[in-house]
């Protein structure tokens, strides 16, 4: 079954710190790859997507992450955080074998220290 | 509109009663999906509509859960003999079916507690 899975579940790192959150899918064929992020109190929102190109794709606040498609991953990088990325990430995918329908990972969340 | 509309925003109701969750998406997407968010969980996956096609319900975690889709528009997430196991928030999120722009946008939710 189509599955995209997010290694780490929890995840607590101090101000200026780098942060890498991993994403890998297990679908065939050409996908589409999303990190969405969820800061608290507030709705879910795009941070970056890919679909063909380049793949190393900037996002938004200083997000990027880079398309491995060896390895069917999809990291979500950032060189310095801030206080105020403390929030839930979920990387998601859709295309290939899976269709049109956006699968989710089950999230991370990231508390940064001031 | 603007956004994709959730409503009600906050819903409590009594075990065993049943519940209607409404979804606006944005207009011109054709793909609406409805996911569950508990309580320190993650997006749990419910139901998605795509235009015409059949919808795929393989999310549903139970019969006493349905959804429809009128007119490739509003959507209606229905919850019957509610339990106290359903309380969570309840996500809508719309999207272009295909394309290059199928990111979906998600409301702000519905939060559904049951006493």
């Amino acid at each position: 079954a189509q599955s995209v899975s997010q290694h780490n579940h929890h995840v607590i790192l101090s101000e200026a710190a780098s942060l890498e959150l991993g994403c890998n899918y297990s679908y065939g064929g050409t996908v589409n790859l999303f990190w969405y992020v969820q800061y608290p109190g507030q709705h879910l929102q795009l941070l970056l997507k890919y679909f063909s190109g380049d793949p190393l794709v900037k996002g938004i606040k200083g997000f990027e992450a880079e398309f491995i498609k060896s390895k069917f991953s999809f990291n979500l990088r950032k060189p310095s955080v801030q206080w105020s990325d403390t929030a839930e990430y979920f990387c998601a995918v859709n295309g290939g074998a899976a269709g049109n329908k956006l699968t989710f990972g089950g999230g991370t969340r990231v508390l940064v220290k001031p | 509109g603007a956004g994709v509309s959730q409503s009600p925003s906050n819903k409590v109701t009594e075990k065993g009663k049943d519940v209607e969750l409404r979804c606006d998406p944005i207009s011109g997407h054709t793909a609406l999906y409805w996911y569950r968010q508990s309580l320190g969980q993650g997006l749990e996956f419910l139901i998605y509509f795509q235009g015409n096609s059949a919808p795929d319900k393989s999310g549903l975690p139970s019969d006493r859960f349905s959804a429809e889709r009128t007119g490739g528009s509003v959507s209606t997430l229905t919850i019957q003999r509610t339990q106290q196991e359903d309380s969570a928030v309840y996500l809508c999120a719309s999207s272009f079916a295909q394309g290059v722009s199928t990111e979906a946008f998600f409301g702000q939710g519905t939060r559904l507690t049951v006493v």
